[in-house]
């Protein structure tokens, strides 16, 4: 079955820096669309990135546009997050999610970011 | 591209019949998709392209709409249906998702 394993998410002062990763196993994981959603505290969902199959296109919400960076590596089953520049308002479980032209057919169990001093 | 959910929270009992409405600030034909999330899990897609059931999703689910307007339909309300419902639109970037609508215990 899909399985998505987020992992790399923790507490980093405003202005730090993190890379989440997110594992893909039970499909071809090069043939889909990835995306990363993010859930704030009590909050809606809100998407945050979209890469394609062969990483040949990307597209970011503005709030995170020109500090996130997307990729992936179909070599490893592997999508990532670089989270730059992060501010307190990034706080929020982030989620991968089989997806992006697509509905999001699989979502991760999340994990969380919190950006504080 | 804006959606709006309404009601943003309702109380229902088992077996009532829930409505709940997407509407988009613009047109989005029928590029949209209703996911089910309960508390600490993550959301799961419930309907896409705005009226199909995704695999597995039982039957008393149902939507429709196109354009502007859609809805989400439990025919009969179950236990295991208590949880927020999103909408989300697939028809351009930033895919956006609706607010959200609590459905509680009457």
């Amino acid at each position: 079955q899909v399985q998505l394993v987020e992992s790399g998410g923790g507490l980093v002062k405003p202005g730090g820096s993190l890379r989440l990763s997110c594992a893909a196993s039970g499909f071809t994981f090069s043939d889909y669309y990835m995306s990363w959603i993010r859930q704030a505290p009590g909050k809606g969902l809100e998407w945050v990135s979209y890469i394609s199959s062969s990483s040949s296109y990307t597209n970011y919400a503005d709030s995170v546009k020109g500090r996130f960076t997307i990729s992936r590596d179909n070599a490893k089953n592997s999508l990532y997050l670089q989270m730059n520049s992060l501010r307190a308002e990034d706080t929020a479980v982030y989620y991968c999610a089989r997806g992006g032209e697509l509905p999001l057919l699989d979502w991760g169990q999340g994990t969380l970011v919190t950006v504080s001093s | 591209i804006q959606l709006t959910q309404s009601p943003s929270s309702l109380s229902a009992s088992v077996g009532d019949r829930v409505t709940i409405t997407c509407r988009a600030s613009q047109g989005i034909s029928s590029y949209l998709a209703w996911y089910q999330q309960k508390p600490g899990k993550a959301p799961k897609l419930l309907i896409y392209a705005a009226s199909t059931l995704q695999s597995g999703v039982p039957s008393r689910f149902s939507g429709s709409g196109s354009g502007t307007d859609f809805t989400l339909t439990i025919s009969s309300l179950q236990p295991e249906d208590f949880a927020t419902y999103y909408c989300q639109q697939l028809n351009s970037y930033p895919r956006t998702f609706g607010q959200g609508t609590k459905v509680e215990i009457k």
